[in-house]
């Protein structure tokens, strides 16, 4: 049984760096399907941030790309998540996820961590 | 590349069926058969419940199917159940430089 878990700071101040790990246990990373990051601001939608494949290629959405870099670890299983510069409106909880890349589905997804942004 | 379309709302009695749509241009949800529906309980992480329009992945009641006209996909749930009180999201393959892309998401109610 393939299972996610974000972990990471809560509280990140304004201006500085959010960091997120993905740690991904049933499954090997390096086995296929690429692996993403997606957020939810507070009582808002969905929102896709980007995702990696275990050969390092990534996808990013073109309104985050300027501050994301997604990046894996295959010898610990992890994929991590590097938002800068970052502004209340990054405040949300943040979901790791399996992606099927052709088929475009997420399954399963981590149980989420919530990142406020505030000094 | 803008969210694509849902009604904030939906509603319908036990037994009931209801149908939620998602509505995207033709540089997404039109152009390829790569949308994707989940089911979010508050509190909870995003379930899938199907892809690639209408199939659904295995333990995923035959209540929920999907469907495609033109731009416009639909998630219908037959047969509606108190459990089904969710927040449902559609998420559609976006073509070029390989984007994805949610819906405003959908807020189900079971009167």
């Amino acid at each position: 049984q393939v299972q996610l878990q974000e972990s990471g700071p809560g509280l990140v101040k304004p201006s500085e760096t959010l960091s997120l790990t993905c740690t991904v246990s049933g499954y090997s990373i390096s086995s296929g399907y690429y692996w993403g990051w997606i957020r939810q601001p507070p009582g808002k939608g969905l929102e896709w941030i980007g995702s990696i494949y275990h050969s390092g290629s990534t996808y990013y959405n073109p309104s985050l790309k300027s501050r994301v870099t997604i990046s894996v670890d295959t010898s610990k299983n992890q994929f991590s998540l590097k938002l800068s510069s970052v502004t209340a409106a990054d405040t949300a909880v943040y979901y790791c996820a399996r992606v099927n890349w052709r088929s475009n589905w997420f399954d399963p997804w981590g149980q989420g961590t919530l990142v406020t942004v505030s000094s | 590349q803008s969210a694509l379309t849902q009604p904030p709302s939906a509603s319908g009695s036990p037994g009931q069926s209801v149908t939620i749509s998602c509505t995207g241009t033709s540089s997404d949800v039109g152009g390829y058969n790569y949308v994707s529906w989940y089911q979010q309980h508050p509190g909870k992480a995003p379930k899938l419940m199907i892809y690639e329009v209408s199939k659904r992945p295995s333990g995923v009641p035959d209540r929920f199917s999907g469907s495609k006209s033109g731009n416009t996909a639909s998630l219908t749930v037959s047969g509606l159940q108190a459990e089904d009180e969710a927040d449902y999201y559609c998420c559609s393959y976006a073509g070029s430089n390989n984007l994805r892309v949610f819906g405003g998401g959908t807020k189900l109610t079971v009167l």
